[in-house]
């Protein structure tokens, strides 16, 4: 079974500051992770994904995750947060090709101008 | 190219009634799922097809709820006698046949927001 908890359900940062954005996950076998973000209104949107490649994955807006085996997390980080970040992040979790997704709760993320 | 679609965006029933939700998934997409997102909450596993068949149902939380998809393309999820639990964003995804063995990139659609009343 696989689960994913996100510490914080509402995060604010200021425009041009770092942004991380916390997951851990729980998976009986090697998982597959990823971040979605969802705007408002919208449907969700991949920003990357973990597939056993290399432990850091890079992706679209500038957003990259570190893949922590031994700390079973999967953060996700920017390193200047824009305006246009604002959104609902979303951490998840699979355990194999063609399988179903399970979501964290999700997190706020709110930039300060 | 298109995109995941969903109609009708926005779905008001009164409680008891059928609603139909539908989903287009990009062409050529293998793989359809449907979600139940509740408000201030992640989207929840309800049920996925691999072209016609339903692989996979586990998540349909009653018997009211059902899923199709016919001819392996467009899909309905059909909710019958609806509750104000029934309340949520129905999300549907897709995704392309598999390649090397990882798994695949779900495109997910805008979703229907379904108020019961």
């Amino acid at each position: 079974a696989q689960s994913v908890t996100q510490l914080g359900s509402h995060v604010s940062v200021s425009e041009g500051a770092l942004v991380l954005l916390r997951c851990n996950y729980s998976s009986s076998v090697p998982p597959y992770l990823f971040w979605y973000v969802q705007y408002p209104n919208q449907g969700l949107q991949l920003l990357l994904k973990y597939t056993s490649a290399a432990t850091l994955v890079k992706g679209i807006n500038g957003f990259e995750a570190e893949f922590k085996k031994s700390e079973t997390s999967f953060h996700l980080t920017k390193p200047s947060a824009h305006m246009s970040d604002a959104a609902e992040y979303f951490c998840a979790v699979s355990g194999a090709s063609y399988d179903k997704v399970i979501f964290g709760p999700g997190t706020s993320l709110s930039v300060i101008p | 190219g298109a995109g995941v679609s969903q109609s009708p965006r926005y779905k008001v029933a009164k409680r008891g009634q059928d609603v139909a939700l539908r989903c287009d998934p990009i062409s050529g997409h293998v793989s359809l799922f449907w979600y139940q997102q509740a408000l201030g909450q992640g989207p929840e596993f309800l049920t996925y097809f691999q072209n016609e068949a339903q692989l996979d149902k586990s998540g349909l939380p009653s018997d009211r709820f059902f899923a199709e998809r016919p001819e392996g393309s467009v899909s309905t999820l059909k909710i019958q006698r609806t509750q104000q639990e029934d309340s949520a964003v129905y999300l549907c995804a897709s995704s392309p046949p598999s390649s090397g063995g990882e798994t695949d990139t779900q495109y997910f659609g805008p979703g229907t927001r379904l108020t019961v009343l």
